[in-house]
């Protein structure tokens, strides 16, 4: 069974300060995503990571893949206001009865003070 | 506007009722899914179909239906036997059978609550 796990589960941060969110998987998974989520909206995606050190960056938001460690992560550069968030990783991978799903983590909340 | 509908975006459940919650999506994908988040925490699969007339549970499908006549179409049916049915419940769909090749596009979202 595939489980993921982020940490923090709450991060508080100044602007203009940097950050790291990790998210761990236990079994091999084969895409990694990154959404966000704005309090009572649904889910925007961030990134999809394919392959070993795959590396995307959009804005402030940079996110990376080791697949041998079996860990993503979520870099945040220089934060600001309009970040504040709660940031979930899921990863893809077959389930127990064969078909390909998402595991979703718990997710981070993010809030970003002045 | 291609994307996702959901409906109604809030909804209120008297103890013992079946409610429907609806999720339409104009995007000509194939594979549909519903979540359910709690407070706090992560989204955890409900049900999931792949094609029209086909579709499997989740990881926490007890208490739940679907139906999948439609490709477009694939509501969501809260039974009475759902005990603690309040929760924020999301749709969602993506091209191919399964996320394998491409990434799932969410819709708006139902906030369930039992009163």
């Amino acid at each position: 069974e595939l489980k993921v796990e982020q940490n923090p589960l709450f991060l508080s941060m100044q602007e203009g300060k940097n950050y790291t969110i990790y998210c761990n998987y236990s079994t091999t998974s084969d895409r990694l995503y990154w959404y966000r989520q704005d309090p009572g909206k649904s889910l925007e995606s961030l990134f999809v990571l394919l392959s070993n050190g795959a590396v995307k960056q959009e804005g402030r938001l940079m996110a990376s893949l080791d697949t041998k460690a079996r860990l993503s992560t979520l870099h945040i550069t220089a934060a600001v206001h309009d970040l504040s968030a709660t940031y979930f990783c899921a990863c893809g991978g077959y389930s127990g009865a064969g078909s390909y799903q998402l595991t979703f983590g718990k997710g981070t909340k993010l809030s970003v003070i002045p | 506007d291609g994307g996702i509908t959901q409906s109604p975006k809030y909804l209120f459940r008297k103890e013992g009722q079946n409610v429907t919650l609806s999720c339409e999506q104009n995007l000509n994908h194939d594979a549909m899914y519903w979540y359910r988040q709690d407070p706090g925490q992560g989204l955890r699969l409900i049900y999931y179909s792949q094609i029209v007339n086909d579709f499997q549970k989740g990881d926490i499908a007890e208490g739940y239906s679907v139906s999948r006549e439609k490709k477009e179409s694939f509501p969501l049916t809260v039974t009475s036997a759902q005990k603690n049915p309040t929760a924020f419940y999301l749709c969602a769909s993506s091209p191919d059978r399964g996320y394998r090749n491409t990434e799932a596009f969410f819709g708006q979202g139902t906030r369930l609550t039992v009163v």
